[in-house]
Protein backbone atom coordinates (compact mmCIF):
# COMPACT_ATOMS: atom_id res chain seq x y z
CA UNK A 1 0.00 0.00 0.00
CA UNK A 2 1.33 3.81 -0.43
CA UNK A 3 1.88 5.16 2.69
CA UNK A 4 4.24 7.76 4.24
CA UNK A 5 6.77 6.24 7.12
CA UNK A 6 8.79 7.88 9.23
CA UNK A 7 11.86 5.95 11.02
CA UNK A 8 12.71 5.96 13.96
CA UNK A 9 9.11 5.82 15.49
CA UNK A 10 10.86 6.25 18.69
CA UNK A 11 14.14 8.64 19.18
CA UNK A 12 16.07 9.51 22.37
CA UNK A 13 19.36 11.98 22.12
CA UNK A 14 21.07 14.29 24.67
CA UNK A 15 20.54 17.91 25.46
CA UNK A 16 22.28 19.41 22.04
CA UNK A 17 23.90 16.42 20.43
CA UNK A 18 22.07 16.85 16.67
CA UNK A 19 19.37 14.11 15.59
CA UNK A 20 17.59 13.15 12.24
CA UNK A 21 14.31 11.84 11.72
CA UNK A 22 13.70 10.45 8.34
CA UNK A 23 10.89 10.47 6.21
CA UNK A 24 9.88 8.41 3.31
CA UNK A 25 6.79 8.07 0.92
CA UNK A 26 5.36 5.74 -2.07
CA UNK A 27 2.67 7.67 -2.89
CA UNK A 28 4.93 10.68 -5.26
CA UNK A 29 3.40 13.50 -3.69
CA UNK A 30 5.27 16.40 -4.90
CA UNK A 31 4.69 18.22 -1.08
CA UNK A 32 6.03 16.97 1.94
CA UNK A 33 5.62 18.86 5.40
CA UNK A 34 7.05 18.41 8.87
CA UNK A 35 4.80 19.34 11.86
CA UNK A 36 5.92 19.34 15.71
CA UNK A 37 3.42 18.57 18.10
CA UNK A 38 3.83 19.00 22.04
CA UNK A 39 1.35 17.22 24.38
CA UNK A 40 -2.26 17.99 24.16
CA UNK A 41 -1.36 20.80 21.80
CA UNK A 42 -2.79 21.32 17.53
CA UNK A 43 -0.14 20.14 15.16
CA UNK A 44 2.47 23.01 14.40
CA UNK A 45 3.96 23.28 10.82
CA UNK A 46 7.72 23.42 10.86
CA UNK A 47 8.07 23.93 6.98
CA UNK A 48 7.53 22.60 3.77
CA UNK A 49 9.10 21.38 0.57
CA UNK A 50 6.57 22.16 -2.69
CA UNK A 51 8.87 19.74 -5.38
CA UNK A 52 12.22 20.92 -4.92
CA UNK A 53 11.38 24.67 -3.41
CA UNK A 54 11.85 25.06 0.13
CA UNK A 55 9.03 26.93 2.82
CA UNK A 56 10.56 27.99 6.20
CA UNK A 57 7.52 29.11 8.79
CA UNK A 58 8.85 32.58 10.25
CA UNK A 59 8.70 31.40 13.54
CA UNK A 60 10.53 28.44 13.02
CA UNK A 61 13.40 28.38 15.07
CA UNK A 62 17.07 27.84 13.04
CA UNK A 63 18.07 25.02 15.03
CA UNK A 64 15.37 23.04 13.28
CA UNK A 65 16.62 22.31 8.94
CA UNK A 66 15.19 20.08 6.46
CA UNK A 67 16.53 18.20 3.61
CA UNK A 68 14.87 16.81 0.33
CA UNK A 69 17.13 14.86 -1.63
CA UNK A 70 14.18 13.28 -4.00
CA UNK A 71 11.04 13.31 -4.46
CA UNK A 72 10.55 9.85 -1.71
CA UNK A 73 13.27 11.16 1.07
CA UNK A 74 11.88 14.05 3.85
CA UNK A 75 14.42 14.72 7.08
CA UNK A 76 14.31 16.89 9.91
CA UNK A 77 17.41 18.16 10.98
CA UNK A 78 17.33 19.13 14.82
CA UNK A 79 21.09 20.68 15.40
CA UNK A 80 21.37 21.38 18.94
CA UNK A 81 18.27 19.71 20.46
CA UNK A 82 16.89 21.30 23.58
CA UNK A 83 14.58 20.16 26.66
CA UNK A 84 11.62 21.78 24.52
CA UNK A 85 12.27 20.41 21.63
CA UNK A 86 10.65 17.01 22.64
CA UNK A 87 7.69 16.69 21.29
CA UNK A 88 5.95 14.14 18.18
CA UNK A 89 7.33 15.02 14.74
CA UNK A 90 4.97 14.45 11.88
CA UNK A 91 5.49 14.14 8.31
CA UNK A 92 2.97 14.48 5.77
CA UNK A 93 2.74 14.50 2.06
CA UNK A 94 -0.09 16.31 -0.76
CA UNK A 95 -0.52 16.64 -4.36
CA UNK A 96 -0.40 19.85 -3.37
CA UNK A 97 -4.15 20.09 -2.10
CA UNK A 98 -5.24 20.17 1.30
CA UNK A 99 -5.75 16.15 1.46
CA UNK A 100 -2.58 15.60 3.53
CA UNK A 101 -1.27 12.51 4.31
CA UNK A 102 0.27 11.80 7.71
CA UNK A 103 2.72 9.35 8.68
CA UNK A 104 2.87 7.77 12.15
CA UNK A 105 5.31 10.06 13.44
CA UNK A 106 8.45 10.15 15.65
CA UNK A 107 8.57 10.71 19.12
CA UNK A 108 11.18 12.69 20.35
CA UNK A 109 12.82 12.91 23.73
CA UNK A 110 15.89 14.65 24.91
CA UNK A 111 17.76 13.78 28.16
CA UNK B 1 -4.56 31.33 6.23
CA UNK B 2 -7.75 32.17 8.01
CA UNK B 3 -8.08 31.79 11.44
CA UNK B 4 -10.94 28.85 13.01
CA UNK B 5 -12.80 28.64 16.04
CA UNK B 6 -14.55 25.14 17.34
CA UNK B 7 -15.68 23.60 20.74
CA UNK B 8 -13.10 22.68 22.62
CA UNK B 9 -14.88 19.36 23.67
CA UNK B 10 -17.99 17.61 23.10
CA UNK B 11 -19.44 14.42 24.73
CA UNK B 12 -21.78 11.86 23.39
CA UNK B 13 -23.71 8.65 23.36
CA UNK B 14 -22.95 5.34 20.99
CA UNK B 15 -25.05 5.84 18.31
CA UNK B 16 -25.74 9.18 18.24
CA UNK B 17 -25.41 11.95 15.30
CA UNK B 18 -22.01 14.06 16.29
CA UNK B 19 -22.40 17.53 14.68
CA UNK B 20 -19.51 20.11 15.20
CA UNK B 21 -19.49 23.45 13.89
CA UNK B 22 -16.10 25.39 13.13
CA UNK B 23 -16.36 29.16 12.48
CA UNK B 24 -14.07 30.41 10.12
CA UNK B 25 -15.10 34.21 9.05
CA UNK B 26 -12.19 35.30 7.19
CA UNK B 27 -12.29 32.67 4.83
CA UNK B 28 -10.80 33.49 1.19
CA UNK B 29 -12.39 32.95 -2.18
CA UNK B 30 -9.53 29.92 -2.92
CA UNK B 31 -9.50 28.43 0.38
CA UNK B 32 -11.44 24.86 0.91
CA UNK B 33 -12.56 23.55 4.39
CA UNK B 34 -10.87 20.42 5.45
CA UNK B 35 -11.74 18.16 8.47
CA UNK B 36 -8.87 16.17 10.21
CA UNK B 37 -9.24 12.89 12.89
CA UNK B 38 -6.44 12.63 15.10
CA UNK B 39 -6.15 9.27 17.36
CA UNK B 40 -3.94 9.47 20.80
CA UNK B 41 -0.03 8.75 19.28
CA UNK B 42 -1.12 8.63 15.73
CA UNK B 43 -1.11 11.44 12.79
CA UNK B 44 -3.95 13.27 11.90
CA UNK B 45 -6.41 11.38 9.06
CA UNK B 46 -7.92 13.25 6.57
CA UNK B 47 -11.96 13.15 7.14
CA UNK B 48 -13.90 15.56 4.56
CA UNK B 49 -13.63 18.23 2.61
CA UNK B 50 -15.86 21.26 1.09
CA UNK B 51 -15.99 24.46 -0.92
CA UNK B 52 -19.66 24.92 -0.59
CA UNK B 53 -23.04 23.31 -0.03
CA UNK B 54 -23.18 20.00 1.53
CA UNK B 55 -20.59 17.14 0.54
CA UNK B 56 -20.84 13.27 2.14
CA UNK B 57 -18.64 10.11 1.97
CA UNK B 58 -18.97 6.87 4.10
CA UNK B 59 -17.48 8.69 7.12
CA UNK B 60 -19.21 11.89 7.55
CA UNK B 61 -21.09 14.43 5.99
CA UNK B 62 -19.83 18.60 5.84
CA UNK B 63 -22.44 21.32 5.59
CA UNK B 64 -21.42 24.75 4.55
CA UNK B 65 -23.73 27.91 4.69
CA UNK B 66 -23.65 30.18 1.51
CA UNK B 67 -21.53 32.25 2.83
CA UNK B 68 -19.06 29.74 3.79
CA UNK B 69 -18.18 31.63 7.12
CA UNK B 70 -18.81 28.65 8.83
CA UNK B 71 -19.12 24.65 8.03
CA UNK B 72 -20.17 21.42 10.05
CA UNK B 73 -18.88 18.36 10.60
CA UNK B 74 -21.67 15.39 10.63
CA UNK B 75 -20.50 12.02 12.53
CA UNK B 76 -23.70 9.74 11.86
CA UNK B 77 -24.19 7.00 14.33
CA UNK B 78 -20.62 7.32 16.26
CA UNK B 79 -19.37 4.53 18.49
CA UNK B 80 -16.47 4.09 20.96
CA UNK B 81 -14.04 3.99 18.39
CA UNK B 82 -14.79 7.88 17.14
CA UNK B 83 -13.22 9.53 20.21
CA UNK B 84 -11.10 11.85 18.96
CA UNK B 85 -10.01 15.10 18.18
CA UNK B 86 -11.08 17.08 15.15
CA UNK B 87 -9.64 19.60 13.48
CA UNK B 88 -11.49 21.76 11.16
CA UNK B 89 -8.90 23.72 8.29
CA UNK B 90 -9.40 26.48 6.17
CA UNK B 91 -6.82 27.11 3.14
CA UNK B 92 -5.23 25.65 0.33
CA UNK B 93 -2.23 23.21 0.44
CA UNK B 94 -0.91 24.61 3.62
CA UNK B 95 -2.55 24.42 6.58
CA UNK B 96 -2.66 25.52 10.11
CA UNK B 97 -4.42 23.69 12.81
CA UNK B 98 -6.19 25.32 15.60
CA UNK B 99 -6.86 23.99 18.81
CA UNK B 100 -9.64 20.82 17.98
CA UNK B 101 -12.42 19.36 19.28
CA UNK B 102 -12.39 16.79 21.40
CA UNK B 103 -14.99 14.49 21.16
CA UNK B 104 -15.62 12.01 23.95
CA UNK B 105 -17.84 8.88 23.06
CA UNK B 106 -19.82 6.88 25.79
CA UNK B 107 -21.06 3.54 25.38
Amino acid sequence: DAMVIQNPRYQVTQFGKPVTLSCSQTLNHNVMYWYQQKSSQAPKLLFHYYDKDFNNEADTPDNFQSRRPNTSFCFLDIRSPGLGDAAMYLCATSRGDNEQFFGPGTRLTVL
Amino acid sequence: LAKTTQPISMDSYEGQEVNITCSHNNIATNDYITWYQQFPSQGPRFIIQGYKTKVTNEVASLFIPADRKSSTLSLPRVSLSDTAVYYCLVGDYKLSFGAGTTVTVRA
